[in-house]
């Protein structure tokens, strides 16, 4: 396809719950950066991958979650042990190039994660 | 602590008319800007950006103006057309004084154009 793409686009979960959110980034895009979104909020940053390397997760709430982008292409955003505060949309944005530069963040459609 | 603000959460102009959106910002390290628009459903999908060595951009019916000595942007629509309803979202980042590459958003405003 040609944009970025995420599945599940909708996730109900129980409390306690592990949830696995799926990106399928722009093909060639180096970058990846995954976002939360909370309801009348702008999306936060959570962290950010150049190729398979996770440079930056300084925005992950807990060390209950967790990516990864094994192969440099898509990534699998973790949630274990789903709490109420984890309801919110996620998103993912892939970009052409790495760092220093003003390549455009194209965004995906978002997974609305809704925890009961 | 906000870095990007929005304390417009919502705006409603003519079809016809100029739409204008503003967006201040606190940390002064961001030195690059962007409007993102987003209708329902969908993810922001970008719309037009500004770096701080310039104090104008214009693309189409969409110009960002940046005023660094008070850290303030806005995004300027003209004419406004119906099918720019949506919530639009500024951003910022770092560009000459940092390698952090993600954006800081604000909250965003609801844009109607009223026909």
């Amino acid at each position: 396809g040609a944009g970025v793409s995420q599945s599940p686009r909708y996730k109900v979960a129980k409390r306690g719950q592990d949830v696995a959110l799926r990106c399928d980034p722009i093909s060639g895009h180096v970058s990846l950066f995954w976002y939360q979104q909370a309801l009348g909020q702008g999306p936060e940053f959570l962290t950010y991958f150049q190729n398979e390397a996770q440079l930056d997760k300084s925005g992950l709430p807990s060390d209950r979650f967790f990516a990864e982008r094994p192969e440099g292409s898509v990534s699998t955003l973790k949630i274990q042990r789903t709490q109420q505060e984890d309801s919110a949309v996620y998103l993912c944005a892939s970009s052409f190039q790495g760092q220093g530069t003003t390549d455009t963040q194209y965004f995906g459609p978002g997974t609305r994660l809704t925890v009961l | 602590d906000q870095q990007v603000k929005q304390n417009s959460p919502s705006l409603s102009v003519q079809e016809g008319r100029i739409s204008i959106l503003n967006c201040d910002y606190t940390n002064s390290m961001f030195d690059y800007f962007l409007w993102y628009k987003k209708y329902p459903a969908e993810g922001p999908t970008f719309l037009i950006s500004i770096s701080s060595i310039k104090d104008k951009n214009e693309d189409g019916r969409f110009t960002v103006f940046l005023n660094k000595s008070a850290k303030h942007l806005s995004l300027h629509i003209v004419p406004s057309q119906p099918g720019d309803s949506a919530v639009y979202f500024c951003a910022a980042r770092p560009l000459f004084s940092g390698s952090a590459r993600q954006l800081t958003f604000g909250s965003g405003t609801q844009l109607t154009v009223l026909p």
